[in-house]
């Protein structure tokens, strides 16, 4: 299966702590978004890469979240002093970048956090 | 500010009876609108979208329309099977390098064999 994926795909921590969600995409696809969702509301955006560039950020990123894709490949999403309002479903999505508007944007199975 | 709207939470259809269901929206620079499918412990799986310069597509048994003076679309599938329960959302986007996807709350289908 060459979809996205997503690890770890639960994670509980206490919280204060840190915690860091890794997304592999669709190999080959140059655009890659990450999403949170909680419950009973649609996921909503939160950046968005092109290739490495991290080219917009929700202003739901507060400063405590930081994402990366280094290579352009895998991205990774930390949360720093983590937060009970963190709890949520947090999903990662990639596309092709090339027919522009619609076009098709494929999710992993996400990560859901819960913080004690 | 919930520029995408889905106001049945939830929706109960008979096997081989059509589904419809509903979205409205508030911008209108929305180019683009989607529909996805979400089971639970998945991500959202992508159905069908629809370009703003169109009123109607179809692929196989869903169909979408865009009735663009009402800000309004809907997404029908006939027949229903029972494989079809999930939530589906309906997501916009706006024309831009981002191309992010603005969802509405979703709607769960379920389907009575």
């Amino acid at each position: 299966d060459t979809g996205v994926s997503q690890n770890p795909r639960h994670k509980i921590t206490k919280r204060g702590q840190n915690v860091t969600f890794r997304c592999d995409p669709i190999s080959e696809h140059n655009r890659l978004y990450w999403y949170r969702q909680t419950l009973g509301q649609g996921p909503e955006f939160l950046t968005y890469f092109q290739n490495e560039a991290q080219l917009e950020k929700s202003r739901l990123l507060s400063d405590r979240f930081s994402a990366e894709r280094p290579k352009g490949s895998f991205s990774t999403l930390e949360i720093q002093r983590t937060e009970q309002g963190d709890s949520a479903m947090y999903l990662c999505a990639s596309s092709l970048g090339l027919a522009g508007a619609g076009e098709t944007q494929y999710f992993g199975p996400g990560t859901r956090l819960l913080v004690l | 500010d919930q520029q995408v709207k889905q106001n049945s939470p939830s929706l109960s259809v008979q096997e081989g009876r059509i589904s419809i269901l509903n979205c409205d929206y508030t911008n209108s620079m929305f180019d683009y609108f989607l529909w996805y499918k979400k089971y639970p412990a998945e991500g959202p799986t992508f159905l069908i979208s629809i370009s703003s310069i169109k009123d109607k597509n179809e692929d196989g048994r869903f169909t979408v329309f865009l009735n663009k003076s009402a800000k309004h679309l809907s997404l029908h599938i006939v027949p229903s099977q029972p494989g079809d329960s999930a939530v589906y959302f309906c997501a916009a986007t706006i024309g831009g390098a981002t191309n992010k996807l603005i969802f509405g709350t979703g709607t769960l289908l379920a389907v009575q064999p």
